[in-house]
């Protein structure tokens, strides 16, 4: 499995543009990128998920440069209610378990 | 939208106990999954099951546990004496088809366990 790297911690404040950045240098041919959210006391949600070039949906973009040595979740204009924390989670389809790391506890103030 | 749910939301129990852990996944999903978080610390996976019989685990998953689906609806997690490292949030998660992080999991709002 690929190990990843994102920073423990990140503050925004409201309406500003957010990105987080996760480093996976030993990413495989086969391994794809997601992203997951976990609000306090709830369990995780899928968010978006990407192989490689960009990946939009209504919640988040993700960016992958030509290398896949890292990815970048944007979250536009985020509120109060995008704190939570953000885990990259790099692998295929071996296994069944998902790897969470720490993560990224992102804190949104107004 | 369809969603797991868990039951009960918090449980309290002794050293020793037995609890059952339960989960309703979601209806048309094959796979099932149980993760604990101890408290300030990440999400740890403890097992997955697929067609009535395990087919990941972690070293977690000691004797002490076992799961179960014991009719077309419910999965259960059974921590058989507990102890209080045992306390933590366990949350049951499934999916429509199994195979890592390539297929979106969906996680229940989690049961939180307390052993005193």
């Amino acid at each position: 499995l690929a190990k990843t790297t994102q920073p423990i911690s990140m503050d925004s404040y409201e309406g500003q543009e957010v990105n987080i950045t996760c480093s996976h240098n030993n990413i495989a041919t086969n391994d794809y990128i997601t992203w997951y959210q976990q609000f306090p006391s709830q369990g995780p949600r899928f968010i978006i998920q990407g192989y490689k070039t960009k990946v939009t949906n209504e919640v988040a973009s993700l960016f992958i440069p030509a290398d896949r040595k890292s990815s970048t979740l944007s979250l536009p204009r985020v509120s109060l209610s995008d704190t939570a924390v953000y885990y990259c989670l790099v692998g295929a389809n071996s296994g069944y378990a998902l790897n969470f790391g720490k993560g990224t506890s992102l804190l949104v103030t107004p | 939208e369809p969603e797991v749910t868990q039951t009960p939301s918090h449980q309290v129990t002794q050293m020793g106990q037995e609890v059952i852990l339960r989960c309703v996944p979601i209806s048309n999903h094959l796979y099932f999954y149980w993760y604990r978080q101890i408290l300030g610390q990440k999400v740890e996976f403890l097992v997955s099951f697929y067609n009535n019989e395990i087919s990941e685990k972690s070293e977690i998953f000691d004797d002490q546990f076992s799961v179960e689906r014991p009719d077309g609806s419910n999965f259960t997690l059974k921590i058989r004496s507990t102890k209080l490292e045992d306390s933590a949030m366990y949350f049951c998660a499934s999916s429509v088809t199994g195979g890592g992080s390539l297929y979106e999991q969906y996680f229940g709002p989690g049961t939180r366990l307390t052993v005193t």
